[in-house]
C-alpha cells in the first residue's frame, strides 16, 4: 500500500520560511508529487509539482517568488518551503502523488494524499 | 490557466435521496477530470478518475460522467457517509486546478 507521511505542524513568525516533509512508502519514488493548499474554511488551491526522477518542479503562478519543491531521491521524501510567511499562509498543506493511467489516451489523478501539516502563522 | 466552476456550492439532500453535482472547465479538458470527497479534518479521497471511472473501494452508488467542458457526479441512494464536500479537478495541464467545491448536507 502507497502512503504519503508528512511532517508535523508548525508555528511560524511572519517573514520566516517553513519547510514540510512528505515521505513516500510502498512505491517507487518516480511519479510526481504534488503540494495543494488549504485554507480553513476553503478550498483547495495547487501550488506546484515536483518530478523526482529529474528534480523540475513546476509552480502555480501566486506562489511563484515564494515556494520551492524539491524531491530526494536517496530517502523517497518530497519538500515544500515557503518563504516570507504571511498570516494568511496559515493552512493545511497536503502533498498527493500523481498516478498517470495506461488507456489510449493516459490521463492522471492524485492518490493517494498525506495526512496534511497544519501551518499557523502568527505573530 | 484552466478555471473550473462548480455547480451548486452547497446541496442539502435527505438519506436516500440522489444527487448530481456539476463541473464546468473553461476549455475543453476531454476527460482529464477526477474528483474528490474531503470531510472534515481528512485529506481528500479519489472518488472518480478519468471522468468516469471508479476508483476501486468506491461504492457503486456513486458516478461520474461527462467529456470536454461539461461533467457531472452524481450520488443515488445517498448514505450518511456520504455527506461531505467534493471538488473536481482538472488533471489536463498545469496549473492542476479545483472546482471551489460542493458541500452536501442534509
Amino acid at each position: 500500500e502507497v502512503q504519503l507521511l508528512q511532517s508535523g505542524a508548525e508555528v511560524k513568525k511572519p517573514g520566516t520560511a517553513v519547510k514540510i516533509s512528505c515521505k513516500v512508502s510502498g512505491s517507487k519514488f518516480n511519479t510526481y508529487i504534488n503540494w495543494i493548499q488549504q485554507a480553513p474554511g476553503k478550498g483547495l488551491e495547487w501550488m506546484g509539482l515536483v518530478d523526482p526522477e529529474d528534480g523540475e518542479a513546476e509552480y502555480a503562478e501566486k506562489f511563484l517568488d515564494r515556494v520551492t519543491i524539491t524531491a530526494d531521491t536517496s530517502t523517497d521524501t518530497a519538500y515544500l518551503e515557503l518563504s516570507g510567511l504571511k498570516s494568511e499562509d496559515t493552512a493545511v498543506y497536503y502533498c498527493a502523488l500523481e498516478i498517470f493511467g495506461s488507456g489510449s489516451i493516459v490521463t492522471n489523478w492524485f492518490d493517494p494524499w498525506g495526512q496534511g501539516t497544519l501551518v499557523t502563522v502568527s505573530s | 490557466d484552466i478555471q473550473m466552476t462548480q455547480s451548486p456550492s452547497s446541496l442539502s439532500a435527505s438519506l436516500g435521496d440522489s444527487v448530481t453535482i456539476t463541473c464546468r472547465a473553461s476549455q475543453d479538458i476531454r476527460t482529464f477530470l477526477n474528483w474528490y470527497q474531503q470531510k472534515p479534518g481528512k485529506p481528500p479521497n479519489l472518488l472518480i478518475y478519468d471522468a468516469s471511472t471508479l476508483q476501486s473501494g468506491v461504492p457503486s452508488r456513486f458516478s461520474g460522467g461527462g467529456s470536454g467542458a461539461h461533467f457531472t457526479l452524481s450520488i443515488s441512494s445517498l448514505q450518511p457517509e456520504d455527506f461531505a464536500t467534493y471538488y473536481c479537478q482538472q488533471s489536463h495541464s498545469t496549473p492542476r486546478t479545483f472546482g471551489q467545491g460542493t458541500k452536501l448536507e442534509i
